[in-house]
């Protein structure tokens, strides 16, 4: 089955860091680009940054307020991506779900604007 | 980059057609043609139902339709069903890759 599965979520202080993991099965995670998303309780989806494939530079983008906090990465021969958060708000509570890029029936592939794989999203609260 | 911008809720009959707007800027759905859609229920992870403003995935019903005109996209469901009733979000390409999102709609179906 093809799924990703987050987990590393939980409470943790204003000021804190936690690291989050998605691990992939049943698809060819190395060429796969990964794409975290976030939800506040009760609003929206907000995409928070992404790592291409090692194939494709392994290079990573970020949202303005996840730039310089957070911090995207790859393991392959775990087929794992993990978000390190620091610096960590109260804003920043929110469920984060990690994506997979979409290959479309054309051979197209959409790594930075489709996602057709979530996770069920872990929950990260950060409250004193 | 701002979020895009999508009415809170759209509603209708079983049967009816019902299409939630997306409107941004030059600089990301105007600018453009990586506009998508996704389904979410309550709780459960988005579903992607349009990409690239027009196509559907594989198993996506043909129900489900998306247009652009301008800085402006839409979704329209047609022969709104029951299951449709769920939370929409458009996201877009906005450039210097990165990704925004819309603030979602509520879809009731009466």
């Amino acid at each position: 089955e093809v799924q990703l599965v987050e987990s590393g979520g939980g409470l943790v202080k204003p000021g804190g860091s936690l690291r989050l993991s998605c691990a992939a099965s049943g698809f060819s995670f190395s060429n796969a680009w990964v794409s975290w998303v976030c939800q506040a309780p009760g609003k929206g989806l907000e995409w928070v940054g992404r790592i291409k494939s090692k194939a494709n530079g392994g290079k990573t983008d970020y949202a303005a307020p996840a730039k310089g906090r957070f911090t995207i990465s790859r393991d392959d021969s775990k087929n794992t991506v993990y978000l390190e958060m620091n610096s960590l708000k109260t804003e920043d509570t929110a469920v984060y779900y990690c994506t997979r890029g979409y290959s479309d029936s054309t051979g197209g592939y959409h790594g930075d604007d489709a996602f057709d794989i979530w996770g069920q999203g872990t929950m990260v609260t950060v409250s004193s | 980059q701002s979020a895009l911008t999508q009415p809170p809720s759209a509603s209708g009959s079983p049967g009816q057609s019902v299409t939630i707007s997306c409107t941004g800027t030059s600089s990301d759905v105007g600018g453009y043609n990586y506009v998508s859609w996704y389904q979410q229920y309550p709780g459960k992870a988005p579903k992607l139902m349009i990409y690239e403003v027009t196509k559907r995935p594989s198993g996506v019903p043909d129900r489900f339709s998306g247009s652009k005109s301008g800085n402006t996209a839409s979704l329209t469901v047609s022969g709104l069903q029951a299951e449709d009733e769920a939370d929409y979000y458009c996201s877009s390409y906005a450039g210097s890759n990165i990704l925004v999102f819309g603030g979602g709609t509520k879809l009731t179906v009466l």
